[in-house]
Formats: C-alpha cells, structure tokens, sequence
C-alpha cells in the first residue's frame, strides 16, 4: 500500500525559513516523481513543485519560483521541500502527492496523497 | 480565479445524476491535455477518481466517469449516495504557465 506521511510543519515568522518532509513507502521510489500540492484555508487546491524519480529535474509555479527547492533522498525515501522567506499568503495545509511516472512531464496526475502538514505564516 | 472554471456548488436527491463542469481555454484542455478528477471529503486529503479523462482508478465506483470535448470536461455521478458529499475538483496542464492546474473546486450536496 502506498504512503506518504508528511511532517515539519507548524507555525513560523514571516521572512523565516521551513522545511517540510514526505516520507513515501510502499512503491518503487525512484520510479515515481513526487509533487507538493497546497490547499489555503477555505480554498481550492495549488501545484507548487515537483522533482523526477532520479532528482535530476525539479520545476516550480511561478508563485513560489525562486524561493522554492526540492530535494529527494533515495537512502530514505524521503522527498524535502524548502521554502525561504514565507509570506502570509504561504499559510496551507501541503499535501505531497505521487505521480503517475518518473519524469514529471506534462501528462500527469497524482494517483497518492499524504494527509498533509498545516504552514502558518504568522507574527 | 483559478485557470480551470468550476461550479463551486451542485447539487442532487439520493439517487439522482448530477454533472460537474470544468472549463479551460486553448492553453490548457485545449490544447489536447488530459483532465483528471479528485474528491475531496470534509478534513480528508483529495483522493484521485478520474484520470486522463474517463479512466477509473481500481477501486472507484462505475457510478462515477468523466468526459472531455473541446476546452472543457465534464464529470458525471450517477445513483447519488450521501457519501458522495464532498468537493470536486478537476486538473490538467497549463502550456502558458508550464504547470498544472486545478479548478476551483465544487461543493456537491446530496440532499
């Protein structure tokens, strides 16, 4: 059975760095690409990143490009997302989601997804 | 205002059928990109139920299938059931943006 638990969030300082985690099991890793999906408060679902079954080729929404990075490590199954200087407007539940294959290309879908991790961006 | 148009609310009597449209433009499912369909209960993570536009997961019921024509896809449930209360959403990709995209969801009441 595929899982994906996701963990390091919680409540930060605008200007403040996070990382969160996604720990996958259940599935081959390296054969899947990962992605990072959030949902703010009351609102509808977003794409923010994903990174290829190898780790070689990562891509970000333009929102979040810039102060967004992936990373993935095979020896634990286990996917980063980092994320500088948070704004308000960072403030969602993220969601890490399997994709339908390695590479991330364009005819995608996310066939898992973790119960998420809550960010709030607040003083 | 999300690039994908839903509905935000539809909604139906047990046993009923309901459709649940999702609109893009020439960008997007236009542009011959598939439509995959999530739902999403109350406190729960979304969970796919549609994929490349009328592919059932194993697992999901046949009362659920989807469609696409043009620039826009539909998604159809049939023999409405109180469990089916949830929000939809649909997603495909975006050329103009380089990146996938989701509809604004829509809030399905059974009554």
């Amino acid at each position: 059975e595929v899982q994906l638990l996701e963990s390091g969030g919680g409540l930060v300082q605008p200007g403040e760095f996070l990382r969160l985690a996604c720990a996958a099991s259940g599935f081959t890793f390296n054969n899947y690409a990962i992605s990072w999906v959030r949902q703010a408060p009351g609102k509808g679902l977003e794409w923010v990143s994903v990174i290829s079954g190898s780790g070689a080729n990562t891509y970000y929404a333009d929102s979040v490009k810039g102060r967004v990075s992936m990373s993935r490590d095979h020896s634990t199954n286990t996917v980063y997302l980092y994320i500088n200087s948070l704004r308000a407007e960072d403030t969602a539940v993220y969601y890490c989601a399997k994709n339908r294959d390695h590479s991330g290309n364009s005819q995608n879908w996310f066939d898992s997804w973790g119960q998420g991790t809550l960010v709030t961006v607040s003083s | 205002q999300s690039v994908l148009t839903q509905p935000p609310s539809v909604s139906g009597a047990p046993g009923q059928r309901v459709a649940i449209s999702c609109t893009g433009s020439s960008s997007n499912i236009g542009a011959g990109y598939d439509v995959h369909w999530y739902h999403q209960l109350p406190g729960t993570a979304p969970k796919l139920l549609i994929y490349s536009n009328n592919n059932r997961p194993s697992g999901v019921a046949d009362r659920f299938s989807g469609s696409k024509s043009g620039t826009a896809a539909s998604l159809a449930i049939t023999g409405l059931q109180s469990d089916d209360e949830a929000d939809y959403y649909c997603q495909s990709y975006d050329r103009s943006m380089s990146a996938w995209v989701f509809g604004g969801g829509t809030k399905l009441t059974v009554l």
